[in-house]
């Protein structure tokens, strides 16, 4: 069985960077027909799609978050990384991690919560 | 633009059925969508896939009471004898060239 785990900061100040990493269990980020993404969740909102990769590392990003945005993929070590620059509170939000295979997003992490605080 | 759109709520009794409805934008009719439920306090989880032709396909231990379906544009999850460990968000979600998209979530309440 699949699974997906969210790791990073859990507190970065303002205009900082956030680095999540999210490590791959059970199944490889190689998968033909995947691709791995980010999709975030502020308290008491709804879902934000951030971006995502395929395996060969050619990426897509939210056009609302794409100047602070890379999303990367580590094939030999099975994880996927996230790096959001220029931090402000408004980024405060649980980060999911997830797989999507085709249309839908079957598989995802169990969140991580990044408090953008001083 | 491709946009997914649900009813910010839905509320049923106890043992009763409950439909939600996610309809898709102008010029997107075909497109399959997923459901996702998201229990008080919890991550997302992966419920199904329900194509244009209302076929569906679910994810891995999902119970029988839940089911997908299709009219139109319109995309739909019901549960069926619905229990009160059902009361969750519910988001619909589907994909475009370069982007994941999301519904906003329609909240089930069982009464």
């Amino acid at each position: 069985q699949l699974q997906l785990q969210e790791s990073g900061s859990g507190l970065v100040k303002p205009s900082q960077t956030l680095s999540l990493t999210c490590a791959v269990s059970g199944g490889s980020v190689t998968g033909g027909g995947s691709s791995w993404g980010w999709i975030r969740q502020p308290p008491g909102k709804g879902l934000e799609w951030i971006g995502y990769i395929y395996p060969g590392g050619f990426a897509y990003y939210n056009p609302s978050l794409k100047s602070r945005v890379t999303i990367s993929v580590d094939r030999s070590k099975a994880y996927f990384s996230l790096n959001m620059t220029s931090l402000t509170a408004a980024d405060t939000a649980v980060y999911y991690c997830a797989r999507a295979l085709g249309v839908a997003l079957d598989y995802w992490g169990q969140g991580a919560l990044v408090t953008v605080s001083s | 633009q491709l946009v997914l759109t649900q009813s910010p709520s839905a509320s049923a009794s106890l043992g009763a059925s409950v439909k939600l409805t996610c309809t898709l934008s102008s010029g997107h009719s075909t497109y399959a969508v997923a459901w996702h439920q998201q229990l008080p306090q919890k991550g997302p989880r992966y419920l199904m896939k329900v194509n244009s032709d209302g076929s569906h396909i679910k994810g891995d231990g999902v119970p029988s009471r839940f089911s997908g379906s299709s009219s139109g544009a319109e995309r739909y999850l019901t549960i069926s004898s619905l229990q009160s460990e059902d009361e969750a968000d519910y988001y619909c979600q589907t994909w475009g060239t370069g982007i994941w998209v999301f519904g906003g979530g329609t909240k089930v309440t069982v009464l």
